[in-house]
């Protein structure tokens, strides 16, 4: 069946490295969503990105979708502690109507100050 | 607006009970779901509905039931708890449209159940 695989599952920084989670989807994706889920809470949207190979930044955040539209990857520059949490991609889901998200498994991010 | 709100925070029931984990939300929105987050897992669909009267199975929708019988409301009910329903619920919504695109989701707080 589609899946929707994240890697690495855990990341552990010193604060001011660089951090970076691939999201790779077994089916061509028409977009890829992003989420962080602060420990504890649930999880919040961050990104959409609907073009090939296209590139957006949110600050120090930057999201790609891959050409191909099967991966993608967020990139976060000089990582803070407010950055921890775990990072979600999402793609829609096959397998029922409009507007179903299948989800990777995430990767935790934890930052050491 | 108070967005998707959901309740109760934290439940424990023991094997066999049923209870309804209720969620609600004001953004007039006509897309709703259920998830369950379960350690490592990621996050799994449950059940979805696409408007009022209308809803539909996701990836793991066995042991749940759902109904929606008004814009804002989308409860899910656990029909006889077996402990792998141990799981953290969230519920969410979204806009729309008939041309299969996926919007922005809101996530609720989120549900904390346990079965013994």
């Amino acid at each position: 069946g589609q899946q929707v695989m994240q890697i690495p599952q855990y990341q552990h920084v010193q604060e001011g490295e660089d951090f970076t989670t691939y999201c790779n989807s077994s089916t061509t994706l028409s977009n890829i969503q992003w989420y962080k889920q602060r420990p504890g809470g649930h999880p919040v949207f961050l990104i959409q990105l609907v073009k090939s190979g296209e590139v957006k930044k949110q600050k120090r955040l930057t999201f790609q979708f891959g050409e191909a539209k099967k991966n993608s990857s967020l990139h976060i520059t000089a990582t803070q502690t407010t950055d921890v949490g775990t990072y979600f991609c999402a793609g829609p889901w096959s397998g029922g109507s409009q507007g179903n998200l299948i989800f990777g498994k995430g990767t935790k991010l934890s930052v050491k100050p | 607006n108070a967005g998707v709100t959901q309740t109760p925070k934290f439940q424990v029931l023991k094997t066999g009970q049923s209870m309804t984990l209720q969620c609600a939300q004001d953004m007039n929105h006509e897309y709703m779901s259920w998830y369950r987050q379960d350690p490592g897992m990621g996050l799994r669909l449950i059940h979805y509905s696409v408007g009022a009267g209308i809803t539909d199975q996701g990836e793991v929708p066995n042991g749940y039931n759902v109904s929606r019988s008004t814009t804002e409301d989308f409860p899910l009910r656990l029909l006889s708890a077996a402990p792998s329903q141990t799981s953290v619920y969230f519920c969410a919504s979204s806009l729309t449209s008939g041309g299969g695109s996926t919007y922005e989701q809101y996530f609720g707080p989120g549900t904390r159940l346990t079965v013994t």
